[in-house]
């Protein structure tokens, strides 16, 4: 069964900073991985998909990468901003394209 | 597109009654994710229909639960007799099945057993 942990749970950074997100699995064998945002009292957002094949995505001030050798992907966060101040959550595909979620991040970033 | 629609957004109901809760598909979406959101938790895949048809039901915490799909664009979660634990935040969410896309999510219902 597919485990996905996140790491930290949280974190409360000043504005400006650049940040990294992890998010782990424990089966490799997935064919995407896709990350969210959650605001509180709202749905997820989704922010980036990376498939199996590829190794990075990039939106704006967001990148995120994937390992699958070694069960890991990072998204990471340049210049943070308040706005950014959220949960994310990282998805993982398996074959059965049902998508496991990781417990998220909580972000917290002060002007 | 108006994404995936969910209703009510705010359910507040007492132990015993009838829950229904909605959800509209993002049109030409044919994949349908139920989940349940808690703070112990986190999110719980509750059922996963794929062209209309249950494919995993293996969240459904019991038999109090069940989920349909009337047509393609619709779906319905009940709880029958609602439980003070069954209290979350109750999404749901699409896709299509081509591979590589992605999930959308609607912003949810937040049910209050009391």
């Amino acid at each position: 069964k597919q485990e996905v942990t996140q790491i930290p749970a949280a974190l409360s950074v000043p504005e400006g900073e650049n940040l990294v997100l992890n998010c782990s699995f424990t089966d490799s064998a997935i064919y995407n991985l896709q990350w969210f945002r959650q605001d509180p009292g709202k749905g997820l957002t989704s922010l980036l998909l990376i498939q199996s094949s590829q190794r990075e995505q990039t939106s704006g001030r967001l990148n995120a990468s994937l390992d699958k050798s070694s069960g890991r992907s990072t998204l990471y966060i340049a210049a943070s901003q308040p706005g950014d101040s959220a949960t994310y959550l990282c998805a993982v595909y398996g074959g059965s394209y049902i998508p496991t979620f990781g417990r998220g991040t909580s972000l917290i970033v002060h002007p | 597109d108006a994404g995936v629609i969910q209703s009510p957004r705010h359910e507040v109901t007492e132990m015993g009654q009838e829950v229904t809760l909605r959800c509209k598909l993002i049109s030409g979406h044919n994949s349908l994710f139920w989940y349940r959101q808690t703070m112990m938790r986190g999110l719980e895949l509750l059922i996963y229909f794929n062209n209309n048809v249950p494919i995993d039901d293996s969240g459904m915490p019991e038999d109090r639960f069940s989920a349909k799909m009337p047509n393609a664009s619709f779906s319905t979660l009940k709880i029958q007799p609602s439980e003070p634990r069954d209290s979350a935040v109750y999404f749901c969410a699409s896709r299509t099945d081509r591979g590589g896309e992605k999930l959308f999510f609607g912003s949810g219902t937040q049910l209050s057993v009391l």
